[in-house]
């Protein structure tokens, strides 16, 4: 079965530090993996996805994430947050065959001035 | 071009009801699929279409049901509805294939009094 696991429910970053937010997974098979934010009352907006190639994946708003298949893992970076980035992150796994992702548990991040 | 647009997008039932969600996939889009929102359980998945098949299904309920018309557009369906089906339900579309980037809708907010 497939799983995915965001550790850390809550990151509190300065405005211009980095962020890193870490996301585990399990699949049996290639992965598909997605990183989605979610602001407040809204839905979810994709960041970036990784499906095959460069293991850097580089995505909107300046976000990047790195696919390491050894570790299972999927994190997300920002090299400098802006109060805007304020939202909460979602890591998701999926398959090639139909859309049924399975999300972790999302990583809350907070922005201090 | 326009999203997944949902309707409606706030809605209050009581328990017993049964309540509708209609969801329009992108243009050109031809997999849709749904998700439930909590608090508690965060997001699941609950079912795609895709040629108004039901391709994957979740572990729900069969008071939860869905449908795809000829063109794509969606719907799901709560039967009987229980305190714990309170939740933000998310559509998702994409154009069917490997790799395909799936879209989401802003969600239709259900409360359950």
């Amino acid at each position: 079965a497939q799983s995915v696991t965001q550790p850390d429910i809550h990151i509190t970053v300065s405005e211009g530090a980095s962020l890193e937010s870490r996301c585990n997974y399990s699949y049996g098979a290639t992965p598909y993996l997605f990183w989605y934010v979610q602001s407040p009352g809204q839905g979810l907006q994709l960041l970036l996805k990784y499906f095959s190639g460069d293991t850097l994946v580089q995505g909107i708003k300046g976000f990047e994430a790195e696919f390491k298949r050894s570790q299972s893992s999927f994190n997300l970076r920002k090299p400098s947050v802006h109060w805007s980035d304020a939202a909460e992150y979602f890591c998701a796994v999926g398959g090639a065959a139909g859309n049924k992702l399975t999300f972790g548990g999302g990583t809350r991040v907070l922005v201090k001035p | 071009k326009a999203g997944v647009t949902q309707t409606p997008r706030y809605l209050i039932k009581t328990r017993g009801q049964q309540v509708t969600l209609s969801c329009s996939p992108i243009s050109g889009h031809r997999s849709v699929s749904w998700y439930q929102q909590t608090p508690g359980q965060g997001l699941q998945f609950l079912f795609e279409y895709f040629s108004e098949t039901q391709r994957n299904k979740g572990n729900f309920p069969g008071r939860f049901s869905g449908r795809q018309f000829s063109n794509s557009r969606s719907e799901m369906n709560v039967s009987t509805l229980e305190l714990g089906d309170s939740a933000l339900y998310l559509c998702a579309s994409s154009l069917v294939g490997q790799g395909n980037t799936i879209y989401f809708g802003e969600g239709s907010w259900l409360t359950v009094v």
